[in-house]
Formats: structure tokens, C-alpha cells, sequence
């Protein structure tokens, strides 16, 4: 099964210092999309960024960054100056445009907390 | 512009009903996710809907099922009603194959 794995449960940062977060998926096919999504406790699931994979240059919004590797098929994601408002559950997504593989399939997410 | 609704926003069933769980997309866009958040799970794929046919499924039993509308709102049923499908159940649209999903608030079922 083609799958997205996110090895770090949990994570924790100080405030306005920077974490990582990783994910590692499966995939065959050459054509994908990646996403980092964050779900706070409101339950909103909220895209962070996106990257598609014939891209070979890192996505970037803001304070979030990516880093790619695509012949590792590793994609983590940096949040630079951490805030108190970054604080949620992250999950990493693959979108495969492959025959059979029509899916977006999500990480099980990795629970970050910001200490004040 | 009003994004992905969902309705209701909780459900208490009782083991055995049916229940149906209602996703009207973004204006625009065709596809349709269902997803399954169980506590500890993840989120779990459930269906996909584009342009009114189911495009693919994820690896749940016949007793889910759903459809896409002609103006592209999507229903999910689940029959005869376990405890273990107590969860929270996200709907995500998009615009295009690949573009980025944009979910729905989702429903909360809870099977007594």
C-alpha cells in the first residue's frame, strides 16, 4: 500500500525558535502533489503549503518552508519563528495522479505545541 | 464566498440506524473527499466524487456509500451503525485533480 508516514507523534518548540517536522511517503508514480495541513482544535483543516513534485525548487509561505527530496520521497516541513497560534495537529498529504491511486492520503499527523 | 459546508454539525445514532451526513463543496469545484478522523487514526480515506461519479474508495465495508449530486454536494451514508464508527467525518473539495483540498468543518457522529 502507498502510504505517508510521519514518525514524530508529538513535537514541541519554544516560541520564535524553528522546528521541523517530518514525513516520508511511497509512491511509483512520477506525477504527485504534496501538502502540509494543520488542524487546530477547532477542527478546521487548513493548508499550509503545497508542492508539486516536477518542481524542483522548495515551496515557501511566509514563516513555513519545505524540504524536498524527492529521490529520498522525503518532504518536511520548517516553521521558522514559531508563534503561540502554530500550535495544532500537522498532517502531511499526497495527491497520486496515477491509474488506481485517485486519492489524498494523509500522515497521522504530528501534534506540535508552542511553549510561551 | 462561502466555503465547504457541512451539515449536521453532530449526530448521536444508536447502534444499527443509518446515518446520512451532508457536504456541499465550494461553488466551482467537482471533486469531492470524504474522510474518516477517528481518535489516534489519522485521517482515513473514505470516497472520492468527481463530476458525479465515485472516482475511488478507500478501504471501508459496502455499508459506506455515497453520491455526488448534479450541483456537485455530496451525501455520505453509513448503514447499520457500529460504535467503532464513532468519529469525525471531513468533507474536502477542489477545484482540480492535484489543487488543494479544501475541507469542510466536518460532522461529528457519535454511535451509542
Amino acid at each position: 500500500a502507498q502510504t505517508v508516514t510521519q514518525s514524530q507523534p508529538e513535537m514541541s518548540v519554544q516560541e520564535a525558535e524553528t522546528v521541523t517536522l517530518s514525513c516520508t511517503y511511497d509512491t511509483s508514480e512520477s506525477d504527485y502533489y504534496l501538502f502540509w495541513y494543520k488542524q487546530p482544535p477547532s477542527r478546521q483543516m487548513i493548508l499550509v503549503i503545497r508542492q508539486e513534485a516536477y518542481k524542483q525548487q522548495n515551496a515557501t509561505e511566509n514563516r513555513f518552508s519545505v524540504n524536498f527530496q524527492k529521490a529520498a520521497k522525503s518532504f518536511s516541513l520548517k516553521i521558522s519563528d514559531s508563534q503561540l497560534g502554530d500550535a495544532a495537529m500537522y498532517f502531511c498529504a499526497r495527491f497520486v495522479n496515477g491509474a488506481g491511486s485517485y486519492q489524498l492520503t494523509f500522515g497521522k499527523g504530528t501534534k506540535l505545541s508552542v511553549i510561551p | 464566498e462561502a466555503g465547504v459546508t457541512q451539515s449536521p454539525t453532530h449526530l448521536i445514532k444508536t447502534r444499527g440506524q443509518q446515518a446520512t451526513l451532508r457536504c456541499s463543496p465550494i461553488s466551482g469545484h467537482t471533486s469531492v473527499y470524504w474522510y474518516q478522523q477517528a481518535l489516534g487514526l489519522g485521517l482515513q480515506f473514505l470516497l472520492w466524487y468527481d463530476e458525479g461519479e465515485e472516482r475511488n474508495r478507500g478501504n471501508f465495508p459496502p455499508r459506506f456509500s455515497g453520491r455526488q449530486f448534479p450541483n456537485y454536494s455530496s451525501e455520505l451514508n453509513v448503514n447499520a451503525l457500529e460504535l467503532e464508527d464513532s468519529a469525525l467525518y471531513l468533507c474536502a473539495s477542489s477545484l482540480t485533480v492535484g489543487s488543494e483540498a479544501f475541507f469542510g468543518q466536518g460532522t461529528r457522529l457519535t454511535v451509542v
